[in-house]
């Protein structure tokens, strides 16, 4: 079956600083990649989504490129913000009836 | 802004009771699923609900059970609640299609004492 691999549980760092997440995955079928953020006490929110190969996709300053050659979506951002404290999560989706198949999530703690 | 709302936000029960969770989406989609999100936050799909065919993960346990009276409502029950139940419920709905985005609800936070 499909599998999503997060290898960082948590992440510090001092604001200002560029952070890179990674994520890997495992499937059969042609992928479409989704990175969701989950603020304390929220629902988890679409930050960025890919299908496309070797494309750069980015919003609200995080960007990602799926490369298929080594299954990989990680996520970017090059000047952390305080807010940018939350958890992460990649997520793979091949047929929309099943939903998403999660990876472990990485959270992102920012500090002064 | 909210389009996919849950009911309640919080449930406290004793082992082996029965509960049950509502979720309504105004997004007008097709598809509505149920997570569970543990303790260490890891989410994991239990059921998908589109055009009355529901896929049930083969790891939920049968005390869980979807209910939908129409394509904007899928409830969650739970016949005899287990400790492990405990966690956070989200509900979610997507359009068709693969690279549709998935809107989640706030969640149900149960605990099982």
């Amino acid at each position: 079956g499909d599998s999503v691999t997060q290898t960082e549980g948590l992440v510090t760092l001092t604001k200002g600083l560029p952070v890179m997440l990674n994520c890997t995955y495992q499937t059969t079928y042609s992928p479409f990649l989704f990175w969701y953020v989950q603020h304390l006490n929220e629902a988890p929110k679409l930050l960025l989504k890919s299908s496309t190969d070797n494309k750069r996709t980015e919003h609200q300053g995080f960007y990602a490129t799926l490369h298929k050659s080594s299954s990989s979506f990680h996520l970017q951002k090059s000047s952390v913000q305080l807010s940018d404290s939350a958890l992460y999560f990649c997520a793979l989706s091949h047929n929309y009836a099943q939903g998403l198949t999660f990876g472990l999530g990485t959270r992102v703690s920012v500090f002064p | 802004e909210t389009a996919v709302f849950q009911t309640p936000n919080y449930h406290v029960t004793q082992v082996g009771n029965e509960v049950s969770f509502n979720c309504k989406q105004t997004l007008g989609h097709d598809t509505m699923y149920w997570y569970k999100q543990d303790s260490k936050k890891l989410l994991k799909i239990m059921f998908s609900y589109n055009n009355k065919q529901l896929i049930v993960n083969e790891t939920v346990p049968r005390r869980f059970s979807p209910q939908s009276s129409d394509k904007a409502h899928l409830n969650l029950r739970i016949k005899s609640v287990e400790p492990e139940d405990s966690a956070v419920y989200l509900c979610a709905s997507r359009q068709v299609g693969q690279y549709a985005e998935q809107f989640f609800g706030p969640g149900t936070r149960l605990t099982v004492l």
